[in-house]
């Protein structure tokens, strides 16, 4: 059964620095990894998808590797802002079932 | 233009009452997918339906019924409302099944019951 785990739980850190968000997962039989972001009381906006195939993705200040074998995925955030504050979380899509399973998540508060 | 939206965004009903929410999407996507997110912020998927049939049913109470009138729209419909029912719940869609294919959310709906 697919676990996925986020680590660290929270995460207050001044604007300025350089972020490392972890995501492990237990089955390597997975089509895609996919981080996202949540604002308190809003959805999920999708930031980042890495294929299973692929090693990293980037988008802006957002990088994300995955290492599939090791079951694990790290989001690094470049030169953090207060706008960054809000929580992520990773996923990845099952093979066998087609569903995304979600990790417990990670919330970041950015202060100036 | 939204690519997946949600009506209501908030519902607040007392116990017993009947609730439905609605879902559309505009991306063309085959799949779509109710998903629970829980007091603890913890978010697992309910049903999956591609193109119209029910594909993923996890151990929701049969109190809970989807409907998928057409590829662009999956309702939840919900009898008998208990207080534990009390989540926010997403709705997202993905372009096909059993492929490398990203997700997209709805913005939720939070769901209160009284």
């Amino acid at each position: 059964k697919q676990e996925v785990t986020q680590i660290p739980a929270a995460l207050s850190v001044p604007e300025g620095e350089n972020l490392v968000l972890n995501c492990s997962f237990t089955d390597s039989a997975i089509y895609n990894l996919q981080w996202f972001r949540q604002d308190p009381g809003k959805g999920l906006t999708s930031l980042l998808l890495i294929q299973s195939s692929q090693r990293e993705q980037t988008s802006g200040r957002l990088n994300a590797s995955l290492d599939k074998s090791s079951g694990r995925s790290t989001l690094y955030i470049a030169a953090s802002q207060p706008g960054d504050s809000a929580t992520y979380l990773c996923a990845v899509k099952a093979m066998d079932t087609d569903k995304l399973i979600f990790g417990t998540g990670t919330r970041l508060q950015v202060f100036p | 233009d939204t690519a997946v939206s949600q009506t209501p965004k908030y519902l607040v009903t007392q116990m017993g009452n009947d609730k439905s929410i609605k879902c559309e999407q505009n991306l063309g996507h085959d799949t779509m997918y109710w998903y629970k997110q829980d007091s603890k912020k913890f978010l697992k998927i309910m049903f999956s339906y591609n193109n119209k049939e029910l594909i993923i049913n996890e151990t929701v109470p049969n109190r809970f019924s989807p409907k998928s009138p057409d590829k662009a729209h999956l309702n939840l419909h919900i009898n008998s409302l208990e207080l534990g029912d009390s989540a926010v719940y997403f709705c997202a869609s993905s372009q096909a099944r059993y492929r490398n294919t990203e997700a997209f959310f709805g913005q939720g709906t939070r769901l209160t019951v009284v």
